[in-house]
């Protein structure tokens, strides 16, 4: 079955000190793999995608085939950073879009 | 361009009442699809559409109808509202099958 898995809910760190958001999927095909953002009363916008293999704010995140996963990092977190932080899995062949449950980030001051 | 716009922002509803959320896109997308965000439940697809005239159930459809009758709107509607669907709703759009979905800023649904 296809499925995203975000195992922590809520993420807790210091200003200054390294996030990394775990993210692993399930898909026997070839995935397209995203991060999106969600700051407070704001829309779920994109913040990556492993295609393009950037960094957008700090953040980066890499697809390890071998382990299904694709986990985002920053090596010091900001205040800003502070969201919710949903990762998700485009499936080749059809349009649907498969999110995993979010994990809240809560960068400490 | 506006992008994509959710009409309306709030709304509480009567268990047993109807009601459409509205959706327009002017980004010329194909695809577009409607979620329900649920604490500790992510974001859940109800339904979605390839285009004009096609869609397709998503993994909690049950309680709402939609159509696509221009590319441009893609309503949902809810037939005979239940406290269960209680939620807040996104309405997205994407032009490809792999490509970027872009949100819509939500409706925050009460159902007494």
């Amino acid at each position: 079955a296809q499925r995203v898995t975000q195992p922590e809910k809520l993420l807790s760190v210091f200003k200054g000190a390294p996030v990394e958001l775990k993210c692993n999927y399930s898909y026997s095909g070839s995935p397209e793999l995203f991060w999106y953002v969600q700051y407070s009363r704001q829309r779920l916008q994109l913040l990556l995608r492993h295609i393009s293999r950037e960094s957008i704010k700090g953040f980066t995140a890499d697809l390890n085939k071998g382990e299904t996963s694709f986990h985002l990092k920053k090596p010091f977190a900001q205040e800003e950073d502070s969201a919710m932080y949903y990762c998700a899995l485009a499936t080749s062949g059809t349009y649907k879009y498969i999110f995993g449950t979010g994990t809240r980030l809560k960068v400490l001051a | 361009n506006a992008g994509v716009t959710q009409t309306p922002k709030f709304q509480v509803l009567k268990t047993g009442q109807s009601m459409t959320l509205q959706c327009a896109q002017d980004m010329n997308h194909e695809y577009m699809s409607w979620y329900r965000q649920d604490p500790g439940m992510g974001l859940r697809l109800i339904h979605y559409s390839v285009g004009a005239g096609i869609t397709d159930q998503g993994e909690v459809p049950n309680g709402y109808n939609v159509s696509r009758s221009t590319t441009e709107d893609f309503p949902l509607r809810l037939l005979s509202a239940a406290p269960s669907q209680t939620s807040v709703y996104f309405c997205a759009s994407r032009g490809g099958r792999g490509g970027e979905q872009f949100f819509g800023p939500g409706t925050r649904l009460t159902v007494l």
